[in-house]
């Protein structure tokens, strides 16, 4: 079965602090992958997308960023955490080929105190 | 540009009744129309995706919806809700001919009461 995992699933980081959350895909190869943000009681923004390793397209102008090192791997980062930064945290993806049928993994909830 | 509307922000269903969640979009040509549901502090799961053919799809959960071209509208219905089914709902549409970004709808929260 094709899974994805997030890791934390949990975080409390405070302000100015550097950030890494991953995000692993099993049972598919060369997927499309995506990073979305979901502010409380909002929909969602999508952040970040990756049809490949290395290959990264960023929708949102700030301070996170994201980087694909394994077909099967997304991370998102920062080095310094902002307040605005708390949210709820969703790495999707798509079959290669396929790219609007999403399916998403669990969230990392961050909260930047 | 592409934009997704869902008029209501939450709705509130006695278990039995039967739901109707409604989608509008905007978009230049026939696009890709999904339906997900949200359970809280948890990812989005697929409930049910319009490609082509039937105008009328059946999803998971004993949802469908029904795609309707002259009113840019995909609703989503359930004859009968159970209180399991309390949730956000969100819409979404997405480009066909390529393009890999999908785009939401703000969500629609769904409160059943008994």
């Amino acid at each position: 079965s094709q899974t994805i995992h997030q890791w934390p699933a949990t975080l409390v980081q405070p302000v100015g602090s550097p950030l890494s959350l991953e995000c692993t895909v099993e049972g598919t190869s060369n997927p499309n992958l995506y990073w979305y943000r979901q502010a409380a009681g909002r929909g969602l923004q999508l952040l970040f997308y990756s049809v490949g390793i290395g290959q990264i397209s960023s929708e949102v102008p700030q301070n996170l960023s994201a980087s694909r090192p394994q077909d099967r791997q997304f991370i998102l980062s920062s080095k310094k955490l902002l307040l605005s930064d708390s949210g709820f945290y969703l790495c999707a993806r798509s079959p290669s080929g396929r790219a609007n049928e999403q399916y998403f993994g669990p969230g990392t909830r961050l909260t930047v105190t | 540009a592409q934009s997704v509307t869902q008029p209501d922000i939450h709705i509130t269903v006695s278990e039995g009744a039967s739901l109707e969640l409604r989608c509008n979009y905007s978009y230049g040509a026939t696009p890709y129309l999904f339906w997900y549901v949200q359970s809280p502090g948890q990812g989005l799961q697929l409930l049910l995706k319009y490609f082509s053919g039937d105008t009328l799809v059946q999803g998971i959960k004993g949802f469908e919806a029904e795609f309707k071209r002259s009113q840019s509208s995909f609703n989503l219905r359930k004859p009968s809700v159970h209180w399991s089914d309390a949730a956000e709902y969100f819409c979404a549409v997405g480009a066909r001919g390529g393009g890999f970004k999908t785009i939401f709808g703000a969500g629609t929260r769904l409160f059943v009461k008994a």
